[in-house]
């Protein structure tokens, strides 16, 4: 079976700042891949990075980037000069050789002027 | 290119009642899920196919639900009788399983279902 861990229920970052979204998992599985999903107010489920496992460097896409760390199983989400269509809830999902996305129970992100 | 297309928009209805959900994955895609969200459960998935064939339907709540994918551009989430506890947003996504593995699933905007 497949969790992944989401412990911060909410965080707030000033406009500009960066900030960091936690996230944990576990697997049996060998070949798997991670994404961050941002979930607007408006419910989109929106793709923000994704992270192959058998690939050491880390995934950046513009301000967001991960900090992978395969073997504590940890998958971090960093926003850097925050804005504030930045704000909504954010997902760290998992997904296996099943092909099914396992969710975690998601972050609260405000962002603050 | 269109993305995944989920329709009503929103659905109200009464207890006891049918209810459909329709998904139009994106073309060429040829994995289908259907999540449903709530506050108290987050993110579930519910059944998924692949080709057109359910694979994995542990996720369905009970007998009540039922899914189907007629062809590879169209798939229906039916739910029969409603209860006021099927109340969530459903959520229909669609991915490609490329050379290099599973790729990211695209959402659709979601059916926001309140049962009365």
């Amino acid at each position: 079976a497949q969790t992944v861990t989401q412990s911060q229920p909410e965080m707030s970052v000033q406009e500009a700042e960066t900030v960091t979204l936690s996230c944990t998992y576990d697997t049996s599985e060998s070949d798997y891949y991670l994404f961050w999903y941002k979930q607007p107010p408006s419910r989109q489920m929106i793709l923000v990075i994704r992270q192959e496992a058998y690939k050491q460097q880390n995934a950046t896409e513009n301000r967001f980037s991960v900090n992978f760390q395969k073997a504590a199983k940890s998958f971090s989400l960093k926003i850097s000069d925050s804005q504030l269509g930045d704000a909504a809830m954010y997902f760290c999902a998992l997904t296996g050789t099943a092909s099914k996305l396992t969710f975690g129970t998601g972050t609260r992100l405000q962002v603050t002027l | 290119d269109a993305g995944v297309i989920q329709s009503p928009r929103h659905e109200v209805t009464e207890m006891g009642q049918e209810v459909t959900l329709r998904c139009k994955p994106i073309s060429g895609h040829d994995y289908l899920f259907w999540y449903r969200q709530t506050m108290m459960r987050g993110l579930e998935l519910l059944i998924y196919f692949n080709n057109n064939v359910p694979i994995d339907d542990s996720g369905m709540p009970e007998d009540r639900f039922s899914a189907k994918m007629p062809n590879a551009s169209f798939s229906t989430l039916k739910i029969q009788p409603s209860e006021p506890r099927d109340s969530a947003v459903y959520f229909c996504a669609s991915s490609l399983r490329g050379a290099k593995g599973n790729q990211p699933q695209h959402f659709g905007d979601g059916t926001r279902l309140s049962i009365l």
